[in-house]
């Protein structure tokens, strides 16, 4: 089977760096996603880490470690709009998603 | 831009009802997903479906069918409805290939079971 851990919880302030941890174990694993959900919002996909190593895209980078079985999604220059839930999947057998528990990301002025 | 729409926004049944979501993609996107997710469980996946009529259970399927007649439509099916499949349930679709990993989501259908 497939888990994944994350903090439920993030509060940050405008302007300031933020990384979001999440560790996985799995039985298969071919790459570590990221997505966003703004409260009443669909989830939208941040990025995706088939490579051990950094991938940046704009303000947010995304970084992938395989063999500690850990990634982190790292927020740059924090505006209020970040504020969201952010969740990390594995692409694991059968090529299916399976999510984290989700980061609740609080960004205050 | 990638459309992804569900049925309903909203949705409110008894118990024993039986229920259909409906969900519909607009990119010929091969792969679609029903996932229900619930506060602190992230999203969990229930059905998927990798062409017509074709269905693979997820981590979830018990108290649930899916039935997928037309490449854009993917329905999910409660058969009798229960209190504890009160959620908010999410479609998703995705191109074949490698690129399942980009998932586009419908807006989700809150379902309350009373």
């Amino acid at each position: 089977g497939q888990s994944l851990e994350q903090p439920s919880e993030v509060t940050a302030v405008e302007g300031a760096i933020v990384q979001i941890n999440c560790t996985y174990q799995t039985s298969g694993f071919y790459g570590l996603s990221w997505y966003q959900q703004h409260d009443g919002g669909a989830p939208t996909f941040l990025s995706y880490n088939a490579l051990d190593g950094l991938e940046e895209t704009g303000r947010f980078s995304s970084f992938l470690s395989r063999s500690d079985s850990y990634g982190y999604l790292l927020l740059q220059e924090l505006q209020m709009k970040d504020s969201a839930s952010y969740f990390c999947a594995v692409s694991g057998a059968g090529n299916m998603l399976t999510f984290g528990g989700g980061t609740r990301l609080m960004v205050k002025p | 831009d990638v459309k992804v729409t569900q049925s309903s926004r909203y949705l409110v049944k008894r118990t024993g009802e039986k229920v259909f979501l409906e969900c519909v993609q607009d990119m010929d996107h091969e792969n679609m997903f029903w996932y229900r997710q619930d506060p602190g469980l992230g999203l969990r996946l229930i059905y998927f479906s990798y062409d017509v009529k074709m269905k693979e259970k997820g981590d979830i399927p018990e108290g649930y069918s899916v039935s997928r007649e037309k490449k854009e439509r993917f329905s999910l099916i409660l058969e009798s409805a229960s209190t504890n499949q009160t959620s908010m349930y999410l479609c998703a679709s995705s191109s074949s290939g490698g690129a399942t990993y980009e998932q586009y989501f419908g807006p989700g259908t809150r379902l309350t079971v009373t």
